[in-house]
Formats: structure tokens, C-alpha cells, sequence
């Protein structure tokens, strides 16, 4: 089944502890992006990767990292969690850069304590 | 200026009735793609339909369409025979060149109650 799978799907954490949550797509899409949603300010793209080891800032990059390695992974880094991190976030991939559909994971909903 | 524009946060449909959610987006770029997702209340994030700026004729779905009046730059999303399990929020989205990047932009949601 084509998919995109991210994980963990809940994650409870404090404030300053290291975390990766981690997206994996068996489509072989290029174009990767990672998203938060958050209520009153809707999906805003934190990274995205248009290939492996090619990333850029989206919209909201501060306090994350990502890397692309391999195509099929494109894990989001929160190396010192805040409260203000506390979100729903989404993985999204592609087949090209052109786009077409963007397929969504079931999303990580994260809280920092 | 909101590049997606969703005017109904709420909106209420009876069982089997068809429903209409709008959507206006404003964009340069002659070449962009016009998307609807659904979003029920487990969270997920799944697709629906798309409209590409060059295609002629309507995006249609199953029981979804898109009634696209690029004039109009509107891309409603029409949702014919409701269901209860289309009870959820639905976003629109526009997918433009920005850069490097085919930066996808979200509306802020409608959310659609279906009432048996």
C-alpha cells in the first residue's frame, strides 16, 4: 500500500529533550516537506526536500533540523523542544518537484511540557 | 493579502443533500495547482481532489467536484449526496512557484457537519 508513515503518532516530552519523529514514504517520491498545524494559524511548512541531501527553509524553520539521506526518509529534528513547539505536525511527500498531489501522513500530535 | 481565502468556518448539510464549500485564491504564477483536502476528527490529512490551472474541464471525484472559474479565481468544492462520515474539516490549497520551492498554501478550513 502506498503510503506515508510517520511516527511516533503521539508524543508527550519536556522542555529541552532531543527528539526525532520520523517520516518514511514507499512511493519513491523526490519532493519531501514536513508541516505544523496549529489552531487559528492552519498547516505551515517547516522544511522541505526536493532530493536527497537538498533541503530548505519553509515558512517556520527555527528550532527544527531535517535530513534526507535516503529518498524514501526525511526525518524532523527538535534538538531543544519548547513549549511553543507543541503542535500537530505532518509529513507530506510527492513524486516530483513539480508536485502534483502531496500525500500526507496521519500526523505526530507533540506536546512539550 | 491571504493567498487562500475559505469565508465559511462552519457549515451545516442535511444527510444526502449536496453541499458546496468555497474556496477564492490569488496567485502570479500561471502555472499553479489548486488542491481540497479532509481532515476528520482522528486528524489525518487526506486528499480529495485537484484542479491544474491549465485543465479545461472540472476535477470530479466520486461524489466530490471542483467547480474551478479561474476568472473568478474561485475553486469550490462540491460534495454531492452527503454522508455522515464527510462530517470533518476541509481545507483548500494552492500549490505555486515561490522560489525553489512548489510551496503548497492552505486555506484556514471550513468544517462541515452532516446531520442525519
Amino acid at each position: 500500500e502506498a503510503q506515508v508513515t510517520q511516527n511516533p503518532r503521539y508524543l508527550i516530552t519536556v522542555t529541552g529533550k532531543k527528539l526525532t519523529v520520523t517520516c518514511s514514504q514507499n512511493m519513491n517520491h523526490e519532493y519531501m516537506s514536513w508541516y505544523r498545524q496549529d489552531p487559528g494559524l492552519g498547516l505551515r511548512q517547516i522544511y522541505y526536500s526536493m532530493n536527497v541531501e537538498v533541503t530548505d527553509k519553509g515558512d517556520v524553520p527555527e528550532g527544527y533540523k531535517v535530513s534526507r539521506k535516503e529518498k524514501r526518509n526525511f526525518p524532523l529534528i527538535l534538538e531543544s523542544p519548547s513549549p511553543n513547539q507543541t503542535s500537530l505536525y505532518f509529513c507530506a511527500s510527492s513524486l516530483s518537484i513539480q508536485g502534483s498531489i502531496q500525500y500526507f501522513g496521519a500526523g505526530t500530535r507533540l506536546s512539550v511540557l | 493579502a491571504q493567498k487562500i481565502t475559505q469565508t465559511q468556518p462552519g457549515m451545516f448539510v442535511q444527510e444526502k443533500e449536496a453541499v458546496t464549500l468555497d474556496c477564492t485564491y490569488d496567485t502570479s504564477d500561471p502555472s499553479y495547482g489548486l488542491f481540497w483536502y479532509k481532515q476528520p476528527s482522528s486528524g489525518e490529512m487526506i486528499f480529495l481532489i485537484y484542479q491544474g490551472s491549465y485543465d479545461q474541464q472540472n476535477a470530479t471525484e466520486g461524489r466530490y467536484s471542483l467547480n474551478f472559474q479561474k476568472a473568478r479565481k474561485s475553486a469550490n468544492l462540491v460534495i454531492s449526496a452527503s454522508q455522515l462520515g464527510d462530517s470533518a474539516m476541509y481545507f483548500c490549497a494552492m500549490r505555486e512557484y515561490q522560489g525553489s520551492n512548489y510551496k503548497l498554501t492552505f486555506g484556514k478550513g471550513t468544517l462541515l457537519t452532516v446531520n442525519p
